[in-house]
């Protein structure tokens, strides 16, 4: 079975300084990572995506997130947030194209001006 | 493209009645996915269909089905409702095609039950 661990429910940081938002996952087979951000009132929208080769994912809005397969984990970067990044995100996994998806508990980033 | 649309966006129903909600997905998406999303529990994952077909299945009970239809729009029905049915129900679909499982979501239906 597939499981994914956000470690922090809620991580505030000040406007312009870097964030990492923690991930790791649990799966015995190969697996596909996924960032996605929700903001108020909105449904999810997909930052990133890792499915094989280069560990270091690039995504919108100046995100990255690394794949650590020996430590099974996905953590998300960002080097400087701003104010439109106060959000809820969401770390999520799928064992194969046809097994469903685990999405974590979600962390809320609270960007402080 | 037009993205994934959820009708309808707001709804309050009353404890024992049943409520059905209609997700249309991105076309040319065949899978389609349900999530029901509280503030205690997070995104659960209830089915995805995928053709018509149930391919996957969360841990609801049986008062909460779905199908989907020959041109991929999906409904999803619960029945008998309860309090704690008040959540907001999330749509997703994906494209087989490019392999990239990659899930768009539609902007939810926010259900109160009284």
């Amino acid at each position: 079975a597939q499981s994914v661990t956000q470690l922090d429910s809620q991580v505030p940081v000040f406007e312009e300084a870097p964030v990492e938002l923690r991930c790791n996952y649990s799966s015995s087979v190969s697996v596909y990572l996924f960032w996605y951000v929700q903001y108020p009132n909105q449904g999810l929208q997909l930052l990133l995506k890792y499915l094989s080769g280069s560990t270091l994912v690039k995504g919108i809005n100046g995100f990255e997130a690394e794949f650590n397969k020996s430590q099974t984990s996905f953590h998300l970067r960002k080097p400087s947030v701003h104010i439109s990044d106060t959000a809820e995100y969401f770390c999520a996994v799928r064992s194969g194209g046809y097994q469903k998806v685990t999405f974590g508990t979600g962390t809320k980033l609270q960007v402080i001006p | 493209k037009a993205g994934v649309t959820q009708t309808p966006r707001y709804l309050i129903k009353t404890r024992g009645q049943q409520v059905t909600l209609s997700c249309s997905p991105i076309s040319g998406h065949r899978s389609v996915s349900w999530y029901q999303q509280t503030p205690g529990q997070g995104l659960q994952f209830l089915f995805e269909y995928f053709s018509e077909t149930q391919r996957n299945k969360g841990n609801f009970p049986g008062r909460f089905s779905g199908r989907q239809f020959s041109n991929s729009r999906s409904e999803m029905n619960v029945s008998t409702l309860e309090l704690g049915d008040s959540a907001l129900y999330l749509c997703a679909s994906s494209s087989s095609r490019d392999g990239t499982y990659e899930q768009y979501f539609g902007p939810g239906t926010r259900l109160t039950v009284t």
